[in-house]
């Protein structure tokens, strides 16, 4: 069974440039999640969905940040203008949307964005 | 400031040693997971703890949760090459959102 597919893999820009960041998450999943990891900060939340409508979006750093989730099978995550400080791996979960205490996330395996 | 204080942050010991690493808060969580990451992959679940007190046992991996839901920690006997990798503990907060300490990074040498 396909997990969750992020792409790139691998993303290197120059500051300025927009980047944007692809993920589908398991099907049947409704609930996705865009994490940021930086070896300073650790793994953080940025923003989550719940049916593809953006429940909490605290986390994103700020307004040059956007997600979108046009449906239930991809989603987004944007940077314009980026900086060298956007640079981290960038990781999509997935997740049927919590009933128990249990419940688990799937995590893709990242996307590494250099920002020179 | 860190919601979830992982200990220690790196750790190096031999093949066949013991170890536990630990996750402090001073918040409490309805429940507390632990997650392993390699690297150049996402992190895996391990194990979610939920009842203050509660432990649970993983082959060679012993996961405990804090009387209080305030805190874990995860002992590894007679430790592997193969448990080298990234430990991150996670509390939920509400009904989905995940908290993640900084992790510990763990290197088991033959």
């Amino acid at each position: 069974d396909a997990g969750v597919i992020q792409s790139p893999r691998h993303e290197v820009t120059e500051m300025g440039q927009e980047v944007t960041l692809r993920c589908k998450p398991i099907s049947g999943h409704n609930s996705l999640f865009w994490y940021r990891q930086t070896m300073m900060r650790g793994l953080e939340l940025l923003i989550y969905f719940n049916n593809n409508v953006p429940i909490d979006d605290s986390g994103m750093p700020e307004d040059r940040f956007s997600a979108k989730m046009p449906n239930a099978s991809f989603s987004t995550l944007k940077i314009q203008p980026s900086e060298p400080r956007d640079s981290a791996v960038y990781f999509c979960a997935s997740s049927l949307k919590a009933g128990t205490a249990a419940y688990e996330q799937y995590f893709g395996p990242g996307t590494r964005l250099t920002v020179t | 400031t860190q919601l979830l204080e992982q200990s220690p942050q790196f750790l190096s010991i031999q093949e066949g040693e013991n170890l536990t690493v630990y996750c402090n808060s001073s918040s409490v969580f309805s429940s507390l997971q632990w997650y392993r990451q390699e690297p150049g992959e996402g992190p895996v679940l391990l194990v979610t703890v939920v009842t203050g007190g509660e432990v649970k046992k993983l082959k060679r991996l012993t996961f405990q949760f804090g009387d209080a839901r305030k805190d874990s920690s995860l002992h590894i006997t007679a430790a592997q090459p193969g448990d080298t990798g990234l430990y991150l503990c996670a509390g939920r907060q509400g009904a989905q959102k995940l908290v993640f300490g900084q992790g510990t990074r763990l290197t088991i040498n033959p």
